[in-house]
């Protein structure tokens, strides 16, 4: 069946760039997302890219598509400390948005 | 413009009895779904509304979970009797029409059954 799979956690440096990696299985995904999740609040929308694009870009965000690979990538410039989140990627081909389990942003000051 | 609203926030009940979880779309949307997580998972399909039509319930994990959506507007999810695995976070989410890559989330129903 469908499977995203992400990295658990990820610390970095305020300041530096935080790089979030995922993987999936359906070739047959129409769109690639990425949600923002801080504590106590529910999932934001952060930025989604079609499968026929490579890269997305907006203001501090960058999203990398490797279909070939199944490789989705976010990355963040100058993160910040407000940036510490979980992060999930997720992808979908249709109604149904199939998740990963999250990665846990720590960013130290 | 409000956001999709869930009710209640928290949830804390013991195994066997039975629980109510509400999700208000945003006005407008007919698409809404239901997903949840657990234990610090993957936050998983449950099921998907047009207006109050059921298009597909194939992540529904077993028949003690029933979700309504009468007259097309909010929907409920009951939870019947409630079992320990059944803990987690319990997500709406609402998409109009013809952008279902456009899903709007609410804060989560946390569900604590003990």
């Amino acid at each position: 069946g469908e499977d995203v799979e992400q990295s658990l956690f990820l610390s970095v440096r305020e300041g530096d760039s935080s790089v979030i990696n995922c993987t999936y299985t359906d070739s047959s995904s129409t769109y690639l997302y990425w949600y923002k999740q801080e504590p106590g609040a529910g999932l934001q929308l952060l930025t989604y890219i079609f499968s026929n694009m490579d890269m997305k870009q907006d203001q501090r965000l960058t999203v990398l598509l490797n279909k070939k690979d199944k490789h989705l990538s976010l990355r963040i410039a100058d993160t910040q400390t407000g940036d510490s989140a979980i992060y999930f990627c997720a992808e979908s081909g249709g109604f149904k948005t199939i998740f990963g389990a999250g990665t846990r942003l720590f960013v130290k000051a | 413009e409000a956001g999709v609203t869930q009710f209640p926030s928290h949830s804390v009940i013991e195994k066997g009895q039975t629980v109510t979880l509400r999700c208000d779309p945003i006005s407008g949307h007919d698409n809404l779904y239901w997903y949840r997580r657990v234990m610090g998972k993957e936050i998983k399909f449950l099921l998907h509304f047009v207006k109050e039509s059921k298009q597909d319930e194939s992540g529904m994990p077993n028949n003690r979970f029933l979700a309504e959506r009468t007259g097309g507007t909010y929907s409920t999810l009951k939870v019947q009797p409630a079992e320990l695995e059944d803990s987690g976070v319990y997500f709406c989410a609402s998409s109009q029409l013809g952008a279902p890559h456009a899903q709007y989330f609410g804060p989560g129903t946390r569900l604590t059954v003990l």
